[in-house]
């Protein structure tokens, strides 16, 4: 059965200091990897796509890598507008759906 | 940047009663798609649409829920009769190809009293 677990469950940073939040993965087929950020009450905003073991996508302050079983998605220098629930979501060979993880819900203190 | 739109924002409504939650996705996109998400859990997957068909359903999607897109613009999630676990944040997305990232809207709160 296709799965996806996200570790932490929470996360709470100091601003500037960097760290990793992690998505494990079992898939059959997979087509893709997606990173998503939700604030509260709102829907996931889309941030990456990862599409095959080895590849890296960045934007500003947040970088996403994939290997075969997981994905980790790397805060440097964290500001508090960073704070957000951060959501990894997988597509497989049944690309008509998504399977999203539990999230990692970050905070980052000034 | 184009947007997914969902209306309304928050909806109250008796068990029993039917309700309709409207989403207009993005103009050129083709995927459609509605997910639930039940307080502090995971965004659930429950139906796709493409072609005016649905292409897939989860097990949470059975005879009490219908989609249907109606005109060139809108997508609509019914729910014929509620139940109170039915309470949930419902969100629309929709993709340009069935391999490409989804875009969601920012949802509608059902409460079902």
């Amino acid at each position: 059965e296709d799965q996806v677990t996200q570790s932490p469950e929470a996360l709470r940073l100091q601003e500037g200091e960097s760290s990793s939040l992690n998505c494990s993965y079992t898939v059959s087929g997979l087509r893709g990897l997606f990173w998503y950020r939700q604030d509260p009450g709102k829907g996931p905003e889309f941030l990456f796509t990862l599409y095959s073991a080895g590849e890296e996508k960045e934007k500003e302050r947040l970088k996403a890598t994939l290997t075969k079983k997981e994905s980790f998605l790397h805060i440097t220098a964290p500001k508090p507008e960073d704070s957000a629930t951060y959501l990894c979501a997988v597509q497989g060979y049944n690309f008509n759906k998504f399977y999203f993880g539990s999230g990692t819900k970050l905070n980052v203190k000034p | 940047e184009p947007e997914v739109t969902q209306t309304p924002s928050h909806q109250v409504t008796q068990m029993g009663q039917e309700v309709i939650l409207r989403c207009v996705p993005i103009s050129n996109h083709l995927y459609f798609y509605w997910y639930r998400q039940i307080l502090g859990q995971k965004v659930e997957f429950l139906v796709s649409f493409y072609n005016n068909e649905i292409s897939e359903k989860s097990e949470i999607f059975d005879d009490q829920f219908s989609v249907e897109r109606p005109d060139g613009s809108n997508f609509t999630l019914k729910i014929r009769s509620t139940k109170l676990e039915d309470s949930a944040m419902y969100f629309c997305a929709s993709s340009g190809q069935g391999s490409q990232p989804q875009h969601f809207g920012d949802g509608t709160r059902l409460s079902i009293l």
